[in-house]
């Protein structure tokens, strides 16, 4: 069965500092797609970024960038310089390749605060 | 329109009410799901249409929750007698290719139905 962790809960920065989130995924499938996605206040998520199992290639996007790392089955998301529109909840999310699975399977999350 | 909507945006239900969610997905998209959000959680999936088909209800919590999406574009969630732990925020996603097919397509998703059972 597929898991996402997000071990930390909530995390609090003052503006400009870089902020890493942490997602650690299980799976058993040799394909598999992995996204991060934004839920501000307002409740809709909103797709970031996503990554299939065989694209192990760091992103960097402006101030967004994605560290891939299949070896200790990691999709860490960095913020650098935050702004206080960060604030918001982010997810990582798991799709296995294979099989009848489709469906998503989201982590816990992590509530950014950034302090202006 | 341009992104995926829900209505209504709440709803209160007295327990044992039936209440029906509805979503409207972006024109022309192919697959539509729906998620439960639980407080603090993250979305929980539910099922899965490609089309009019529904492909996998395997996220269903029990027999008292029911969804069609007879015409292949707006899907309706229904819930029968509804129970105080059907609380939470109701999420519907489309994609625009058969998720079947192609996995990697995002889902957007639309703002969600919050659900409180009194």
């Amino acid at each position: 069965a597929q898991k996402v962790t997000q071990a930390q809960t909530e995390i609090s920065v003052v503006e400009k500092e870089d902020v890493t989130l942490d997602c650690v995924y299980e799976t058993r499938d040799t394909t598999y797609y992995l996204f991060w996605y934004k839920q501000p206040p307002s409740g809709e998520l909103v797709f970031l970024i996503r990554r299939n199992s065989f694209d192990e290639q760091n992103e960097i996007s402006g101030r967004y960038s994605w560290n891939f790392q299949k070896s200790t089955s990691s999709f860490n998301f960095t913020i650098t310089a935050s702004q206080v529109v960060d604030s918001a909840v982010y997810f990582c999310a798991l799709s296995e390749g294979g099989g009848s699975a489709r469906q998503l399977t989201f982590g816990s999350g992590t509530q950014l605060t950034v302090l202006p | 329109g341009a992104g995926v909507s829900q209505s209504p945006r709440y709803k209160v239900a007295k327990r044992g009410q039936d209440v029906a969610l509805r979503c409207d997905p972006i024109s022309g998209h192919v697959s539509l799901f729906w998620y439960q959000q639980a407080l603090g959680q993250g979305p929980e999936f539910l099922t899965y249409f490609q089309n009019e088909a529904q492909l996998d209800k395997s996220g269903l919590p029990s027999d008292r929750f029911f969804a069609e999406r007879p015409e292949g574009s707006v899907s309706t969630l229904k819930i029968q007698r509804t129970q105080q732990e059907d609380s939470a925020v109701y999420l519907c996603a489309s994609s625009l290719i058969a998720y079947r097919t192609n996995p990697y397509n995002e889902q957007f998703f639309g703002p969600g139905t919050r659900l409180t059972v009194l």
